[in-house]
């Protein structure tokens, strides 16, 4: 079965820095999806990826899927207290199965 | 659109109850999925329907828990009898086959079995 590993499992930055968040697959991918959650609410969707070496953008937050399509990361440029949450990575492996998730990675943005 | 609507947002049951919970899809949308979220074993698939048919209840934990799709627009997820070990956050999600795959959520239901 896929099996996906997020890292880090929690992270705390500075208000206006940089991060990334990693997401790295068992098999390859039919597709990632980037989500986010806010305490005590459901899942956002964020971004699809589907090619390998594909790159999305919204806002500031741009994720990334490798030329393999095994690995996908998300940056977020410059952030702010309204990107703190949970952000979870969810695989589809074959186009029609219900999305595998990682564990997610808690983000905290202090000011 | 409203959305994934789930109710109740919060239940606290004593052990050996039961428990509903309750799902209504988006509008048109014709997959549906159970997950439970909790801090060791993080979201976890538990049962799924396309067009109301279960099509794999292999996630669901053991006999206690079980689960209908009456019609297209609701869906309801029941444990008899419930445990402690049941505490967690439930969600329902809905998707329109062959869209992407792009699932929706609702906001879930946080379960406490004292």
């Amino acid at each position: 079965s896929q099996e996906l590993e997020q890292s880090p499992q929690s992270l705390i930055v500075q208000e206006g820095k940089n991060l990334t968040i990693n997401c790295t697959s068992s098999k390859t991918l039919y597709g990632l999806y980037w989500y986010k959650q806010k305490y005590g609410e459901g899942l956002i969707f964020l971004m699809m990826l589907q090619k390998g070496g594909e790159e999305k953008s919204h806002e500031k937050i741009t994720a990334k899927l490798d030329e393999k399509k095994q690995q996908s990361s998300l940056h977020i440029t410059a952030s702010q207290p309204s990107h703190a949450g949970i952000y979870l990575c969810g695989a589809d492996g074959s186009g029609n199965t219900p999305l595998v998730f990682g564990k997610g990675t808690r983000l905290s943005v202090i000011a | 659109d409203a959305g994934v609507i789930q109710s109740p947002r919060h239940e606290v049951t004593e052990m050996g109850q039961e428990v509903t919970l309750r799902c209504k899809p988006i509008s048109g949308h014709n997959s549906l999925f159970w997950y439970r979220q909790t801090m060791m074993r993080g979201l976890e698939l538990l049962i799924y329907f396309n067009n109301n048919v279960p099509i794999d209840d292999s996630g669901m934990p053991e006999d206690r828990f079980s689960a209908k799709m009456p019609n297209a627009s609701f869906s309801t997820l029941k444990i008899q009898p419930s445990e402690p070990r049941d505490s967690a956050v439930y969600f329902c999600a809905s998707r329109l086959q062959g869209a992407k795959n792009i699932q929706y959520f609702g906001a879930g239901t946080r379960l406490s079995v004292l």
